[in-house]
C-alpha cells in the first residue's frame, strides 16, 4: 500500500480557501486518490476521489500533480462546519474496499 | 434515504466477554466493511464483505469475526475481549466492491473494563 504524508494540523480563517496537501510518492499507476474527512463524534465522510485529472464536486476540488506523487484538496470557502480531520488515501481498485487511513490533517477553522 | 445505521451506539463489557455489533447498510448497497478506530488514530480496516463473502481481512486476531446476511446487513463479533479492544467500531457500505466511495455510520463505542 502507498504511504502518505500529510501535515498534522492546519488552520484557516472562515470564508477563505484552504489547500490541504498530501504526498503519496509510492502510489501505483492504478491507485485512485481518495479523500475522506471526519467531523468530531462522527464516522468518516467521503469527500472526493480521482485518478489523474483534477476533479470537482459540490464539496471540494482535487488537484493531482502530473507525476501523481502528490495531491491537494481544495476547499474553496472554509466554513466552521469544515473543521475536521482530513484523510488522503490512495486506494487500489483491485476488488477490495479496504481503506488504509493514516493520521490525517486536523483542520481548524477560525471564525 | 437512511444512511448506514449501527447498533448499539455505546456498549460496556468486561475482559473475557464477547460482543456482537450490528450494521445495516444503505439500501441497495451490497458491500460492508468494518473498521476499528482507537482514540487519536485513524480507522483501521478489519473486514470487508461483498455478496455475503469475505473479500478482505485486515491484521486482526482470530478473535474478530464477521458475517453478512442475505439482506446485506452485517455483524462483527469479538471474543475474549481485551482492554485494548476498547475503540470506536465503524461500519461502511458501498454499492459494489472495488473503487467505490464508502458511506460510514457513526459507529459503536465499545468500552472494556
Amino acid at each position: 500500500d502507498a504511504k502518505t504524508t500529510q501535515p498534522n494540523s492546519m488552520e484557516s480563517n472562515e470564508e477563505e480557501p484552504v489547500h490541504l496537501p498530501c504526498n503519496h510518492s509510492t502510489i501505483s499507476g492504478t491507485d485512485y486518490i481518495h479523500w475522506y474527512r471526519q467531523l468530531p463524534s462522527q464516522g468518516p465522510e467521503y469527500v472526493i476521489h480521482g485518478l489523474t485529472s483534477n476533479v470537482n464536486n459540490r464539496m471540494a476540488s482535487l488537484a493531482i500533480a502530473e507525476d501523481r506523487k502528490s495531491s491537494t484538496l481544495i476547499l474553496h470557502r472554509a466554513t466552521l462546519r469544515d473543521a475536521a480531520v482530513y484523510y488522503c488515501i490512495p486506494n487500489t481498485p483491485a476488488g477490495a474496499n479496504n481503506l488504509f487511513f493514516g493520521t490525517g490533517t486536523r483542520l481548524t477553522v477560525i471564525p | 434515504d437512511a444512511g448506514v445505521t449501527q447498533s448499539p451506539t455505546h456498549l460496556i463489557k468486561t475482559r473475557g466477554q464477547h460482543v456482537t455489533l450490528r450494521c445495516s447498510p444503505i439500501s441497495g448497497h451490497k458491500s460492508v466493511s468494518w473498521y476499528q478506530q482507537v482514540l487519536g488514530q485513524g480507522p483501521q480496516f478489519i473486514f470487508q464483505y461483498y455478496e455475503k463473502e469475505e473479500r478482505g481481512r485486515g491484521n486482526f486476531p482470530d478473535r474478530f469475526s464477521a458475517r453478512q446476511f442475505p439482506n446485506y446487513s452485517s455483524e462483527l463479533n469479538v471474543n475474549a475481549l481485551l482492554l485494548g479492544d476498547s475503540a470506536l467500531y465503524l461500519c461502511a457500505s458501498s454499492l459494489v466492491t472495488g473503487n467505490q466511495p464508502q458511506h460510514f455510520g457513526d459507529g459503536t463505542r465499545l468500552s472494556i473494563l
